[in-house]
């Protein structure tokens, strides 16, 4: 069975802590994507990754940053965290190639920022 | 650049009875079409897509959504619902060349016993 995990299902921090949020993907896919979930506003992409060491921003990666060192990792650092990051955050992983491709989610991550 | 609106953002149900999820979108592009269902405390998974051919697809749970290219829609439906329908749906549009897929804002699907 393929899986996309995620290291937490919840999380609470404070303001101004250096958050980690890791994903595994097991299915040897090259892109791997970060979204955050927010009632009313849908699925938004903070930034995706088509290769190791390979990034690209998505619409909202302010306050955000990211590191590919593996193939099937993918992680979401909030180098300070604020209390309009509180979220849920998802992320997905597809085959190479265009829009096409089926995207593969975890189960996501509840962060809370006190 | 590409965009998908869901303007129903609940959708309330009662069992047995059919149901129409609405998905209009805007895009330059010949485009992909997907539906994901998000049910309570997971993830999203794809629930049916469309890249080319028939403009009917349907899924394995009887949900079948049509793509129209005059009105930019791709309208999800079912029948008869079920409670297990109870779930979070996401329209999603990708177009060629482009890996990024655009997501909806979601609609609530609640079945009412």
């Amino acid at each position: 069975d393929v899986k996309v995990t995620q290291s937490s299902r919840y999380l609470v921090k404070r303001t101004g802590e250096k958050v980690f949020l890791e994903c595994v993907q097991d299915m040897d896919h090259e892109n791997m994507f970060w979204y955050r979930q927010d009632p009313g506003l849908g699925l938004r992409l903070i930034y995706f990754s088509y290769d190791v060491k390979m990034k690209e921003k998505g619409d909202i990666p302010e306050g955000y940053s990211v590191s590919r060192e593996k193939k099937e990792r993918f992680s979401l650092i909030l180098e300070s965290a604020s209390t309009n990051q509180t979220s849920m955050y998802l992320c997905a992983s597809s085959r190479p190639g265009g829009g096409y491709n089926e995207q593969f989610f975890g189960p996501g991550t509840r962060l809370t920022v006190l | 650049a590409q965009s998908v609106t869901q303007l129903d953002s609940q959708v309330p149900v009662f069992e047995e009875a059919p149901v129409e999820l609405r998905c209009n979108y805007s895009s330059s592009v010949s485009v992909y079409l997907f539906w994901y269902v998000q049910y309570p405390n997971q993830g999203l998974q794809l629930l049916l897509k469309y890249l080319s051919g028939s403009t009917l697809v349907e899924s394995i749970n009887g949900f079948e959504a049509e793509f129209n290219k005059s009105q930019t829609s791709f309208h999800l439906r079912k029948p008869s619902v079920h409670i297990s329908d109870t779930a979070e749906y996401f329209c999603a549009v990708g177009s060629g060349g482009y890996q990024k897929v655009t997501f909806g804002t979601g609609t609530k699907l609640q079945v009412i016993p």
